[in-house]
């Protein structure tokens, strides 16, 4: 069976501080997809990253990284220097590479960046 | 191109009334999903669709719910008769599965049955 954990249900963090998001998943196949998705107070989901399993690198973009640990089943996600813009909760989804294509998702993150 | 476009954005009914959601998905896309968030239980999948094909409506709650995708440019989410369970945030997602296969969002239609 596929699962995505977000065991942090709410983070707060003052402007300009790092904060780090986790996302643990679990799942049996070999080829499979990670995402991120935003979702800010106005409700809609904006896509953030997707990452497959056989790419560990991990990634920049901005003030946003991405950190991809197969050995974990982590696929967490840091945000730099945060701004009270990057308040939304955040979600990490599972998909798979064949068969079926739906996407699992966690039960997000709500982060709170306080000025 | 505009993205996954829903409609209506909200939409207030009293129980018992037929409520329709609609969806056109982003020119191209082969993959059509329609999730439901609720505070309970987060973003569940209620039906995907691939080449206008129904394959997985493992997740449609109950017979009240039915969903169609007549053609390549739209998609219909219907539930007959509503109730106020039903009261959540309906999502239309399209992906391009060979190429891309992050799943694009509507914003969404926030349903309220009373």
């Amino acid at each position: 069976a596929q699962k995505v954990t977000q065991a942090q249900t709410e983070i707060s963090v003052v402007e300009k501080e790092d904060v780090t998001l986790d996302c643990v998943y679990e799942t049996r196949d070999t080829t499979y997809y990670l995402f991120w998705y935003k979702q800010p107070p106005s409700g809609e989901l904006v896509f953030l990253i997707r990452r497959n399993s056989f790419d560990e690198q991990n990634e920049i973009s901005g003030r946003y990284s991405w950190n991809f640990q197969k050995s974990t089943s982590s696929f967490n996600f840091t945000i730099t220097a945060s701004q009270v813009v990057d308040s939304a909760v955040y979600f990490c989804a599972l998909s798979r590479d064949s068969g079926t294509y739906k996407y699992i998702f966690g039960t997000g993150t709500r982060l709170k960046v306080l000025a | 191109d505009a993205g996954v476009i829903q409609s209506p954005r909200h939409e207030v009914t009293e129980m018992g009334q037929e409520v329709t959601l609609r969806c056109k998905p982003i020119s191209g896309h082969d993959y059509l999903f329609w999730y439901r968030q609720t505070m309970m239980r987060g973003l569940e999948l209620l039906i995907y669709f691939n080449n206008n094909v129904p394959i997985d409506d493992s997740g449609m709650p109950e017979d009240r719910f039915s969903a169609k995708m007549p053609n390549a440019s739209f998609s219909t989410l219907k539930i007959q008769p509503s109730e106020p369970r039903d009261s959540a945030v309906y999502f239309c997602a399209s992906s391009l599965q060979s190429v891309n296969r992050e799943a694009f969002f509507g914003q969404g239609t926030r349903l309220t049955v009373v």
